[in-house]
């Protein structure tokens, strides 16, 4: 039973196209995020959804849009990539208490050529 | 602003020994939520334990604990026993009261070895 997954696991892409990644939970929780772990493992929250509606937006460019259809699904599409958004994206829920924890997905390792 | 700080880029340990990762944090919210993440080679992200500032004991789960000292604003993790699973990048996380988001430190390298 997968709790968090994320698709595709690997993504390698030209500079300049446009590209999605898909997140889906189902452990029921309310908060859905995205983060990026750069190629020195630093991890840095990008934006998190709560019931659908967009409660973070961290510095983020605007040629990245996360959507949230339901809260068990946050996608995030990548428009115009560049070499710089090479990176793994992870994807992650947890319920709404600030103890919660968060639960990963996998992580999609995205390469710019 | 929020803050984690982990020293220590690597560590080594001996198999069947304990370990001490160490992670210091800054904030000013008197409410805040401590993680500890691992992430192996395969680089997945395994939750391990979490620490609440107005908890009273330090948190234990199995071989891990954290060795919180609030006054020192530092949450240390301690694995006993270790076993050649657990070289892995370990991440100490932060979350504050009201915020959803975590703030993760650089991360520390465990090597152990046979």
């Amino acid at each position: 039973d997968t709790a968090v997954s994320q698709t595709p696991k690997y993504l390698v892409t030209q500079m300049g196209n446009d590209k999605s990644i898909k997140c889906e939970q189902n452990l029921g929780h309310d908060t859905m995020y995205w983060y990026k772990q750069d190629s020195k493992k630093f991890l840095k929250i990008m934006f998190s959804y709560n019931n659908k509606e967009l409660i973070i937006n961290e510095t983020v460019p605007n040629r990245f849009s996360p959507k949230s259809p339901d809260k068990a699904h946050l996608n995030l599409h990548i428009n115009s990539l560049e070499l710089g958004d090479s990176a793994v994206y992870f994807c992650a829920s947890s319920q709404v208490p600030a103890s919660a924890t968060q639960y990963f997905g996998p992580g999609t390792r995205l390469t710019v050529l | 602003a929020q803050k984690i700080t982990q020293t220590q880029p690597g560590m080594f340990v001996q198999e069947k020994e304990a370990v001490t990762l160490d992670c210091t944090y800054d904030t000013s919210d008197p409410s805040y939520g401590l993680f500890w993440y691992k992430q192996p080679s395969s680089g997945e992200m395994i939750f391990l334990i979490y620490q609440g500032s107005y908890d009273q004991q330090n948190a234990t789960e199995g071989r891990y604990s954290l060795n919180f000292q609030k006054a020192r604003k530092s949450a240390n993790l301690v694995i006993s026993a270790s076993q050649l699973g657990d070289s892995a990048m370990y991440f100490c996380a932060m979350r504050r009261g009201s915020n959803y988001k975590l703030t993760f430190g650089k991360g520390t390298l465990l090597t152990v070895n046979p």
